[in-house]
This record gives C-alpha cells, structure tokens and sequence, in this order.
C-alpha cells in the first residue's frame, strides 16, 4: 500500500542517454511534483502538474520534459544525459486546498540518477 | 528571489535535551509551512504544518509561526538519538509553489 512510489530506485547510465522515470501516487490526490535534490542536499521544484495540467515550470533546461497520462501518474523524461543531471529525484503529491495555501506533500523514496 | 533560510548546522544536543530549530522565509504571502525530516539515504517525511501564528503541538514536536517577523521553528523536547536527521523548513508560496531551505542538520548524542 505504498502511497508515492518512484521506479527506477537507482539509474546509471552513460552521458547522452536519454532516459524515464515513473512515479504513481494512490493518495488519491490532485497535485504532483518533481523535485532535484543535489550533493549538497537542497531539494529544488523543477515542476508540477494539477489535475494533469503543468502550472509549475521552474527555470530547467528543456531536456527535461514531464507528462502527466492522468492525476496519479507523473513521468520525468530527460533527454542528452549531462554530468550535472546526477543528483536524486524526488516525486511528491498533495491535494492542494486553495486560497493560496496547500496541504503537505508526500515523497516518494527518489531516483538515484548517476550519469557517467 | 523567495527564499527559506536554514542554519546548515550541524546542531549538537544531548540526548533528553530540547532542540531548536529555525527558520526565516521572505515571502510575506506565504501560508503553509512545514518541517520534514529526512534521514540520510531516505526521502523526506513531514513532521509538522502550520498554518497560524502561535503554537502548534504535537507529541515531542512543537512548531511555532511568527508571521510578522516571517520566522518559524520547531522545538523538539526529549531529544532522542533516533531524532539525528536533516531538518527541512518549507513555505507554501503562490498557491501550488512550495520552497525548501537547504535544512539544518541534526546530531542528538547518546
């Protein structure tokens, strides 16, 4: 009964791969996010996506591409693998409550990406 | 740029002491605010939300919110060894945007 779960736990591929990650939430909510957490831990919002609608686009590069098929799934592609992209991505959910305010998010347990 | 700053740490405390973690944020329009926590090699879990200035408790883990001076921290008593982790402040900004700081790291020494 795992609430957000991510797939692959671990990703080492070569510079210039492009390669997926999958997420799924059955939290039954109607928000989802990527985040990137580096070497020095800071956990940074790349996207986010509402009733599969992106509405949160932070400045990443455009080999990133994110789609939602529908409100439980959210992928992460990531085109021409660089260096830099090694960090740990994080999936998260939460049911967004209006009046500029949201509820608490629930994480995934991360992809571990090395690019080599 | 708005931004949540965190103490990077380390913290130190003994065990059964009170430790006290804090938060600044710049965003005035900001909402919710939360504490995770994140063990090394895991992903992070929520603590603590609050929405209101004043106190909030819960168990061990009391969060506190001063809107006016944009502060919030959490107070843990009873420090216990198993409670060593990164702490992570995070406020809600813009409705669906939420920023963490780098977290404060925590060492409670048996």
């Amino acid at each position: 009964d795992t609430a957000v779960s991510q797939t692959p736990k671990y990703l080492v591929t070569q510079m210039g791969n492009d390669k997926s990650i999958k997420c799924e939430q059955n939290l039954g909510h109607d928000t989802m996010y990527w985040y990137k957490q580096d070497s020095k831990k800071f956990l940074k919002i790349m996207f986010s996506y509402n009733n599969k609608e992106l509405i949160i686009n932070e400045t990443v590069p455009n080999r990133f591409s994110p789609k939602s098929p529908d409100k439980a799934h959210l992928n992460l592609h990531i085109n021409s693998l660089e260096l830099g992209d090694s960090a740990v991505y994080f999936c998260a959910s939460s049911q967004f409550r209006g009046s500029g305010a949201s509820y608490e998010q629930y994480f995934g347990p991360g992809t571990r990406l090395t690019v080599t | 740029q708005k931004e949540v700053e965190q103490n990077s740490g380390p913290l130190s405390v003994p065990e059964g002491a009170i430790a006290s973690l804090n938060c600044t944020y710049s965003d005035r329009g900001s909402q919710s605010f939360f504490w995770y926590r994140q063990y090394s090699g895991k992903s992070p879990e929520l603590i603590m939300f609050i929405y209101s200035n004043g106190d909030k408790e819960d168990g061990r883990f009391t969060a506190q919110l001063n809107k006016a001076s944009q502060y919030v921290s959490l107070l843990i008593r009873d420090s216990q060894p198993s409670d060593s982790a990164t702490y992570l402040c995070a406020a809600t900004t813009g409705g669906f945007k939420t920023i963490f700081g780098a977290g404060t790291r925590l060492f409670v020494k048996a």
